[in-house]
């Protein structure tokens, strides 16, 4: 069974930095992509960031380019998002994705994110 | 930015019924490789979103007979059969031909 925890989320003030975790199980994690998906409070979906298998290309939007770098470390199945110079809108809860394809197959229950002094 | 927009923004639906939803998108989502990269996804109330149709029209694993999506070029239809109380969540259309990739705005179903 595919699963994916999400870890490291808190209450952070504008300006800080943040890194979130995220653990997989189930599933051979260095055979496939991987991304961070945001939802703000009660608004829809946004696509964060995504990374290749290997870790060696990552793909951002223009909201977060700049500030926000994903990871992974294939050894340990893991997936990072890193987040600095945090916006208030920012403020979302995040989940990590696995990918096949150009899309999200698996998501994580998500980490809530809150940026505010 | 590809916009995704879903209509309606809301639904109502006697159990056992059926309805269907509309996605519609800024341009065309043919990928140059010739696929359709347009997706939909259920979130339930309080959990985390789930994949239903791949690629317009193919029913993800595990996913009812009763859900079926369609559509070409811009527009898309999601249409959902017999409706129980396990469907009702916010729909969300995606798109992953063009960069960013871009989700719609979503669609509540609730039971009338």
């Amino acid at each position: 069974e595919v699963q994916l925890v999400e870890s490291g989320g808190g209450l952070v003030q504008p300006g800080r930095s943040l890194k979130l975790s995220c653990a997989a199980s189930g599933f051979t994690f260095s055979n496939y992509y991987m991304a961070w998906v945001r939802q703000a409070p009660k608004k829809g979906l946004e696509w964060v960031a995504t990374i290749s298998t290997s870790g060696s290309r990552t793909y951002y939007p223009d909201s977060v380019k700049g500030r926000f770098t994903i990871s992974r470390d294939n050894a340990k199945s893991s997936l990072y998002l890193q987040m600095n110079s945090l916006k208030s809108e920012d403020t979302a809860t995040y989940y990590c994705a696995r990918m096949w394809e150009p899309h999200f197959d698996y998501w994580g229950q998500g980490v809530m994110v809150t940026v505010s002094s | 930015d590809v916009v995704m927009t879903q209509t309606p923004v809301s639904l109502s639906v006697s159990l056992g019924g059926q309805t269907s939803i509309s996605c519609r998108s800024s341009q065309s989502l043919v990928h140059s490789d010739g696929n359709t990269y347009l997706y939909w996804y259920l979130q339930k109330p309080g959990q985390s979103p789930q994949l239903l149709i791949y690629k317009v029209s193919n029913r993800f694993s595990g996913v009812p007979d009763r859900f079926s999506g369609s559509g070409s070029g811009t527009d898309f239809t999601l249409k959902i059969s017999r409706v129980e109380p396990e469907d009702l969540g916010v729909y969300y259309c995606y798109q992953g031909t063009h960069y960013p990739w871009t989700f719609g705005g979503g669609t509540k179903l609730e039971l009338k």
